[in-house]
């Protein structure tokens, strides 16, 4: 088993749709959970950021994290064919030494049609 | 404000040879983080460097290493290529105690 599971679609959807990207993962030590954006052919933006459970909202964004189910969600409100892009869920725990490595999910492959 | 930035953009190289990737981070930033995303996958994690230490090493054969500079630059540098090391390699840059990294553009290197 992977330590996070994402599904890489790719999913497709009308503009001003809601969209919903998951991962789970698997590492119970994980605590910081993250959300980039990756535009073909570069390196990925930082969207979302959240510790431990709860929900962060900015903007059209939201970012939920249940650590009893292992389990984060990213939702796109209002979406825009400007946010087609490839999303990556990413997390974190604090390692011996100090390390701060991410793990990635694979992505998701999202494109918004006008 | 600059972000991270790296070079070259692009890279080919034949199998056998040796690579240098540069990595510049986020002004104040101290730490240094190198990943490999290959077509399809999500970034893996090679290298992280703090205060020019090593701080932490991804599952990467010891054809992989890394350093730091004192203005907390770094270089990735891959030994012996081999097809498969044909890759995105991407930089990030993060606070001393920051979870947050903030990656830089990539280098897409092709191994023929």
């Amino acid at each position: 088993q992977k330590e996070v599971e994402q599904d890489p679609g790719p999913l497709s959807v009308p503009e001003g749709a809601i969209v919903s990207l998951n991962c789970t993962y698997s590492n119970s030590a994980f605590q910081y959970f993250m959300w980039y954006r990756q535009y073909s052919r570069k390196g990925p933006e930082l969207l979302m950021y959240t510790y431990s459970s709860g929900n962060k909202e900015d903007g059209r964004f939201t970012a939920q994290v249940d650590k009893s189910s292992k389990y984060i969600s990213l939702f796109i409100r209002d979406s825009q064919p400007s946010d087609s892009a490839t999303y990556l869920c990413a997390m974190s725990a604090q390692e011996s030494g100090g390390s701060e490595k991410l793990v990635f999910g694979k992505g998701t492959k999202l494109t918004v049609n006008p | 404000d600059a972000g991270v930035t790296q070079s070259p953009t692009h890279l080919i190289k034949t199998r056998g040879q040796q690579v240098t990737l540069r990595c510049s981070p986020i002004s104040g930033h101290k730490s240094v983080s190198w990943y490999q995303q290959v077509l399809g996958q999500g970034p893996q994690f090679i290298f992280q460097y703090y205060e020019k230490e090593e701080r932490g090493r991804g599952n990467f054969p010891d054809r992989f290493s890394a350093r730091q500079f004192p203005n907390y630059s770094s270089e990735l540098n891959v030994n012996a290529l081999l097809l498969g090391d044909s890759a995105l390699y991407l930089c990030a840059s993060s606070l001393p105690r920051g979870e947050t990294q903030y990656f830089g553009p990539g280098t897409r290197l092709l191994v023929l």
